[in-house]
């Protein structure tokens, strides 16, 4: 099956300094790669997803880019600012039509990242 | 719309106890999943479904049952309680209208097997 590593682990950046964060996958088949942002206590919510036919995405200050043929991913947050601070995870999914049951995820381990004023 | 919901948000078991998680979605979403998130592991799937009456198994479904009579509600049961099933769980739905579909998580319930 599909494993994702993610790193760092833990990520600590000044106010306005960017952010970084890597993903590498396992399965050449997988095609879809979302980022889900985790605040204490809450579920994680969608920020940005990439599919396999791009390699770049920006919205607004986020940005993720792709190289299939490294099978890694990486999320960029520019001017980072307090609310920023969460957990991040990555994601990686074949897609509905591939494994014909959903959009099944695996996660990478996640990266708790800390926004210092 | 209240998106997706959990309940209960915290609960207590004993070893051997049993128990149902609930997860209810209002967005008539086809696609339901169940997943633990345990720390430094990430999140992981342990149920999911992709209709009323299609269940399957994800990659930890050991110790849980679920069924999907509803296309709004996905149970989790757990039959005998283990301190290993010590995690927070998260349900999740999304919608098949598309090749690819954002996965809207509920809040999360934290369960702790004594």
């Amino acid at each position: 099956g599909e494993n994702v590593e993610q790193h760092p682990s833990t990520l600590s950046v000044q106010e306005g300094d960017s952010a970084v964060i890597k993903c590498t996958y396992s399965d050449s088949a997988s095609n879809y790669f979302p980022w889900y942002k985790q605040e204490l206590g809450k579920g994680p919510q969608l920020i940005i997803d990439i599919r396999s036919n791009v390699g770049e995405k920006k919205d607004q200050r986020i940005a993720v880019t792709l190289n299939k043929t490294a099978k890694h991913f990486s999320l960029h947050i520019t001017e980072t600012q307090p609310e920023d601070s969460a957990v991040y995870f990555c994601a990686a999914s074949r897609g509905a039509i591939l494994t014909g049951g959903g959009n099944k995820l695996t996660f990478g381990t996640g990266t708790q990242l800390k926004v210092e004023l | 719309n209240a998106g997706v919901t959990q309940t209960p948000k915290f609960q207590v078991l004993k070893t051997g106890q049993s128990m149902t998680l609930q997860c209810a979605q209002d967005m008539n979403h086809e696609y339901m999943s169940w997943y633990r998130q345990d720390p430094g592991m990430g999140l992981r799937l342990i149920h999911y479904s992709v209709g009323a009456g299609i269940t399957d198994q994800g990659e930890v479904p050991n110790g849980y049952n679920v069924s999907r009579s509803t296309t709004e509600d996905f149970p989790l049961r757990l039959l005998s309680a283990a301190p290993s099933q010590t995690s927070v769980y998260f349900c999740a739905s999304s919608s098949q209208a598309d090749y690819y579909y954002e996965q809207y998580f509920g809040p999360g319930t934290r369960l702790t097997v004594t």
